[in-house]
């Protein structure tokens, strides 16, 4: 079946440092691959998408490439700021279940301390 | 813009009681989802309506009911509440059923049973 793993967090970062969530994925065929982001008390919000391989989604100074031959889609960015604490969320887009239907992982939450 | 819009924000309800979450969207998308976030589940898909006029369960489920009014709106119903449904409930819209399309989320509804 369709499923994503990303690493547990929580992840705390000074602000400037390098960030990097890890998300790797199980599917057959070729799933279409969403970063989500979700603020304190808020709903989840797209960050980027990727919708074949190779692809690199690019949002806020947010990347990820989608890697077939690994099975991969890491997010990254290069100077993470204070307001980028959030929980992110990995998600796949698959055909064989509901249509249209989002796969999540777990969801990592981001701390960037000043 | 609105969005995708939820009510209400928060609810406590008690056991065997019953409750509608009552979510609309004003993109003229075609599809709507509910989803259910619980601590370290990431979300999990209850009910989607790839169009107006049709509704297909999700991964769970069971305890809910769900409404598709008009193209607009698409409620979900607890009948009979449980403890073990005591969650944050989001509703999301697309604007078609696919591998590509993004979702667009509420803001949630916080509900706890008693």
């Amino acid at each position: 079946g369709n499923s994503v793993t990303q690493m547990e967090g929580p992840v705390t970062l000074s602000e400037e440092a390098f960030l990097t969530i890890n998300c790797t994925y199980t599917a057959t065929g070729y799933p279409s691959l969403f970063w989500y982001v979700q603020y304190p008390g808020e709903g989840l919000q797209l960050l980027l998408k990727a919708t074949k391989a190779d692809d690199k989604g690019s949002n806020k100074g947010f990347e990820a490439t989608y890697r077939k031959e690994t099975t991969s889609f890491h997010l990254e960015k290069g100077s993470v700021q204070v307001s980028d604490s959030a929980v992110y969320f990995c998600a796949l887009s698959n055909y064989g279940g509901s249509q249209g239907n989002l796969i999540f992982g777990k969801g990592t939450k981001l701390s960037v301390k000043p | 813009n609105a969005g995708v819009t939820q009510t209400p924000k928060f609810q406590v309800l008690k056991t065997g009681q019953s409750m509608t979450l009552q979510c609309a969207q004003d993109m003229n998308h075609n599809s709507m989802y509910w989803y259910r976030q619980d601590p370290g589940m990431g979300l999990r898909l209850i009910y989607y309506s790839a169009s107006e006029g049709t509704t297909d369960k999700g991964e769970v489920p069971n305890g809910y009911n769900v409404s598709r009014l008009n193209k607009r709106e698409f409620s979900l119903r607890l009948e009979s509440a449980a403890p073990s449904q005591t969650s944050v409930y989001f509703c999301a819209s697309s604007e078609e059923p696919g591998l590509n399309q993004p979702q667009h989320f509420g803001d949630g509804t916080r509900l706890s049973i008693l």
